[in-house]
């Protein structure tokens, strides 16, 4: 089972309100990623975490907040969004995050989900 | 800085004739390469991956990817295309746990 799944698909929110986004891997993998894609445009990194520690955090905004429950759950809880955060949100995971000298792990990808912040 | 390069923001080809899309990359030390494949709102498909070894690296669906030291490029190609290509290609590098995407060429395979 090579599969990353994310809930929901598709989110619409107000400025207002809190959200939260799910992805799920049943791999066995401990590193886990949050990427934001704009249209058309490449995934940017967002946050992290290698055994349920966040590891990395590319300076994103407090109002994006993640967590990662155990192995195989990530999380991002959004509150107080702004229009310009509507994109599409992937989660990806890989077998571990260190690439040693010879070995570096492919990331598996979900499908995403589509967020519009109203 | 380290960057990806994707110098084609969109390649047309004909169903049946070979396909290329381009990649170079500026990234320190000897990153590892990566092809994805993004369908419409949907989220990136590994295709294949450069470690080490063999220049010439076969992935899925028939495609591969030729690595390129001196020209620090990393092309992907098929030798016939398929209308089912038809999607957007993203290329990265991996280093110091830090993957560096390209800007996406998207591919259109034409009947």
């Amino acid at each position: 089972d090579t599969e990353v799944t994310q809930t929901p698909k598709h989110l619409v929110m107000g400025m207002t309100n809190k959200k939260s986004l799910k992805c799920e891997q049943h791999m066995g993998h401990r590193a886990m990623y949050w990427y934001k894609q704009k249209a058309k445009k490449p995934p940017e990194l967002m946050f992290v975490y290698s055994y349920e520690k966040l590891s990395i955090n590319e300076s994103v905004p407090s109002r994006f907040s993640p967590e990662c429950p155990n192995s195989s759950l990530l999380n991002l809880h959004l509150h107080a969004l702004q229009p310009e955060d509507s994109a599409l949100y992937l989660c990806a995971s890989s077998q571990d995050l260190n690439s040693g000298t010879s070995y570096v792990d492919t990331q598996y990808f979900g499908p995403g989900t589509r967020l519009t912040v109203l | 800085a380290q960057s990806v390069a994707q110098p084609e923001d969109q390649v047309n080809v004909a169903e049946g004739n070979p396909l290329t899309v381009k990649c170079t990359y500026s990234v320190s030390g000897n990153p590892y390469l990566f092809w994805y494949v993004q369908y419409p709102n949907r989220g990136l498909q590994f295709l294949l991956k450069y470690i080490t070894g063999d220049n010439l690296v076969k992935g899925s669906y028939g495609f591969e990817a030729e690595f390129n030291k001196s020209q620090t490029s990393f092309h992907l190609k098929k030798p016939s295309a398929l209308v089912s290509d038809s999607a957007l290609y993203f290329c990265a590098a991996y280093n110091f746990n830090k993957f560096y995407f390209g800007s996406g060429t998207k591919l259109n395979v034409k009947p």
